[in-house]
């Protein structure tokens, strides 16, 4: 079975700076996909960031990309010149070839300060 | 291109009765899952559908619940004689090929067993 662990349950940011929330995952096999969702509070959860495991370029979307490292199974997500509205719940999440569902992770609460 | 919907948004009931939830993926999308998400947790898989055909269902899916999508498109979740430990957020999510991994969700219908 799988496993996503987010070992961060808060962090908190300076508006403008960057802050990296980790996950990491156990599975057995070669090629999934690894997710970022974003829930903001009491509204709906919304897709960051996805990654390819057969791809070793990293994904970015804008002020957002990842830190892939398949053999660590680590799956952490940067955000840069973060905002107000990046404020939210984040989850990381797992999904295999052959498999209809996604594992998610604990989630990690993140705080932006003004 | 609408997102995907969920109705009703919340649900109180009270302990014993019977509670039906609708979602609408987003058009043409294929496949549909339903997840459940208690307080402060990753969501939950339940089961999801490809089509009309129920793929999977999770050990979660006690034999009070069933799931539904008869013509391939809209979804039922019902849960008979609800528990106090049914209460949580009940999130959809769709997808399609290509990317049949990547899944998009509904706002959540929010249960409350009283």
């Amino acid at each position: 079975a799988q496993t996503v662990t987010q070992s961060q349950p808060e962090m908190s940011v300076q508006e403008a700076e960057t802050v990296t929330l980790s996950c990491t995952y156990d599975t057995s096999e070669s090629d999934y996909y690894l997710f970022w969702y974003k829930q903001p509070p009491s509204r709906q959860m919304i897709l960051v960031i996805r990654q390819e495991a057969y791809k070793q370029q990293n994904a970015t979307e804008n002020r957002f990309s990842v830190n892939f490292q398949k053999a660590a199974k680590s799956f952490s997500l940067k955000i840069s010149d973060s905002q107000l509205g990046d404020a939210a719940m984040y989850f990381c999440a797992w999904g295999g070839t052959s498999y209809g569902k996604l594992t998610f992770g604990q989630g990690t609460i993140l705080t932006v300060h003004p | 291109d609408t997102g995907v919907s969920q109705d009703p948004r919340h649900k109180i009931t009270k302990r014993g009765q019977n509670v039906t939830f609708r979602c609408d993926p987003i058009s043409e999308h294929n496949r549909l899952y339903w997840y459940r998400q208690t307080l402060g947790q990753g969501p939950e898989f339940l089961t999801y559908f490809q089509n009309e055909a129920q793929l999977e269902k999770s050990r979660l899916l006690s034999d009070r619940f069933s799931a539904e999508r008869p013509k391939g498109s809209f979804s039922t979740l019902e849960i008979q004689r609800t528990e106090q430990g049914d209460s949580a957020m009940y999130l959809c999510a769709s997808s399609s090929p290509p990317n049949t991994d990547t899944q998009y969700f509904g706002p959540g219908t929010r249960l409350t067993v009283l």
